[in-house]
């Protein structure tokens, strides 16, 4: 079955920092999403990617679609403390009921 | 806007007990709907899905059911909770072409 690998696992950044994190699947996907979980909620989308090749960007967070369409990732400029959480990659193939396959997660820790 | 509701937010239940989680969306038509589960610390698990009334795809044999008796209104059951189903329930929603996934706010359980 399809595969998302992510890294890093975990990261501890003080704040102003950039932080970088990817994703690399063994399959193809079309659509690569990008979300944010904070401890007890529901993860919130924070980029979606729909091209290979494209960058795409939402205040100080950039994401990219890799050319290959195996691979993704997130970077995150001058981090603040609300960027503390659990970042998820997500891999789509489009279709009825496009089904998501989920990374394993970067936790961020941000000191001040 | 859409807006996705769960209930309850927490669950404490004995083993051996039934479950019932109810998933509400609204301000959309005929959504595809979603139930990952989530353990602690790890990534998410997709359960079941939906792409109309009554049509429901389970993606791992469990010992939990799910149904969708009416189009933004989506259930997870079960007969006998076991100590393994203990975890964070997640209901998610997207359009008929399945372009993205949006979380609702998740439900906690916790099998005793």
């Amino acid at each position: 079955g399809q595969q998302l690998n992510q890294s890093p696992q975990s990261m501890f950044i003080q704040e102003g920092e950039d932080v970088s994190m990817n994703c690399t699947s063994s399959s193809i996907f079309n659509t690569w999403l990008w979300y944010k979980q904070d401890p007890g909620e529901g993860p919130v989308l924070l980029i979606a990617l729909y091209k290979a090749g494209e960058l795409t960007s939402n205040g100080r967070l950039t994401a990219q679609f890799g050319i290959t369409r195996k691979d993704s990732f997130l970077n995150i400029s001058a981090s603040i403390p609300s960027d503390v959480g659990i970042y998820f990659c997500a891999g789509q193939l489009t279709g009825t009921a496009s089904k998501l396959t989920f990374g394993t997660g970067t936790r961020l820790q941000v000191t001040l | 806007s859409q807006t996705i509701h769960q209930w309850p937010a927490t669950l404490v239940q004995p083993v051996g007990s039934p479950l019932s989680l109810e998933c509400t969306v609204e301000g959309t038509s005929n959504p595809n709907l979603y139930w990952y589960r989530q353990a602690a610390g790890r990534g998410l698990q997709l359960l079941f899905y939906s792409v109309g009334i009554g049509q429901i795809s389970s993606e791992v044999p469990q010992n939990l059911s799910a149904s969708r008796p009416q189009d933004r209104q989506f259930i997870l059951s079960s007969k006998k909770l076991l100590l393994s189903d203990s975890g964070f329930y997640l209901c998610a929603w997207s359009g008929t072409q399945g372009e993205t996934q949006y979380f609702g706010p998740g439900t906690r359980l916790l099998v005793l």
